[in-house]
């Protein structure tokens, strides 16, 4: 159980297009999903915590107008990229627990590769 | 900030026992300890969590001392997939539950 779903695995798109990302949990509900960023050899970043219903909470340094963040229902968030820069390549990784599970671990997608041209 | 400190790279023999340590001084009473693995080019995936007590289960077994201020993640019989970035973080059982990512551990498994 506890599945998250990210699609597409991976992306290539031209400099100044906008791409959306999707994560889906699959078998449970999550009030609270996590986008994540990862640059080659390093760990991974937290860039926001989306919020089912509301506005997403982003972390310092991370544009909110740049990756907009929609949380629709209670089983999919989606991240959007927009007027992507080849600095924006990165390996995109989303995260949820169900929504009422004390001290249940975060599960993660399999992440999205962008590669910006 | 990460909460924990662990070596940056260990290797072990394919079939012996992997035993990955991990500081983590500052834990507070309300913080797990979790531990999470990443295979190249794929997400994280959940091994084992722990607030006190020793934990086990079919992938691996934790073992948090008695201060809390360390544990150790043992996979018993490494094997050539066990090969991965393993990280020991540290997380609030209340608020707003994100993990946040240290540098984590280049395990090898050595054939």
């Amino acid at each position: 159980g506890a599945v998250v779903s990210q699609h597409p695995s991976w992306v290539i798109c031209k400099s100044g297009t906008s791409v959306k990302i999707e994560c889906r949990s699959l078998d449970f509900q999550a009030t609270t999903m996590f986008w994540y960023r990862q640059f080659p050899k390093q760990s991974l970043m937290l860039m926001a915590t989306s919020n089912e219903g509301s506005k997403a909470t982003y972390e310092q340094g991370v544009e909110k107008d740049k990756f907009l963040i929609n949380h629709a229902s209670l089983t999919l968030s989606t991240l959007t990229v927009t007027s992507a820069h080849p600095e924006d390549s990165s390996f995109y990784i989303c995260s949820a627990s169900p929504l009422t599970m004390y001290s249940s671990p975060l599960h993660f997608g399999n992440g999205t590769r962008l590669t910006v041209t | 900030d990460a909460k924990t400190t662990q070596p940056t790279s260990m290797d072990c023999a394919e079939g012996r026992a992997a035993n990955l340590p991990c500081n983590h001084s500052t834990i507070s009473g309300n913080e797990y300890v979790y531990w999470y693995r990443q295979i190249h080019s794929q997400g994280p995936q959940y091994i084992i969590h722990g607030l006190k007590n020793n934990e086990t289960n079919e992938m691996a077994s934790l073992i948090i001392t008695e201060d809390r201020k360390s544990s150790t993640l043992i996979l018993p019989h490494a094997t050539l997939r066990d090969t991965a970035v393993y990280y020991c973080i540290v997380r609030a059982v209340q608020g707003a539950q994100k993990l946040v990512f240290g540098q984590g551990t280049r395990l090898t498994i050595n054939p």
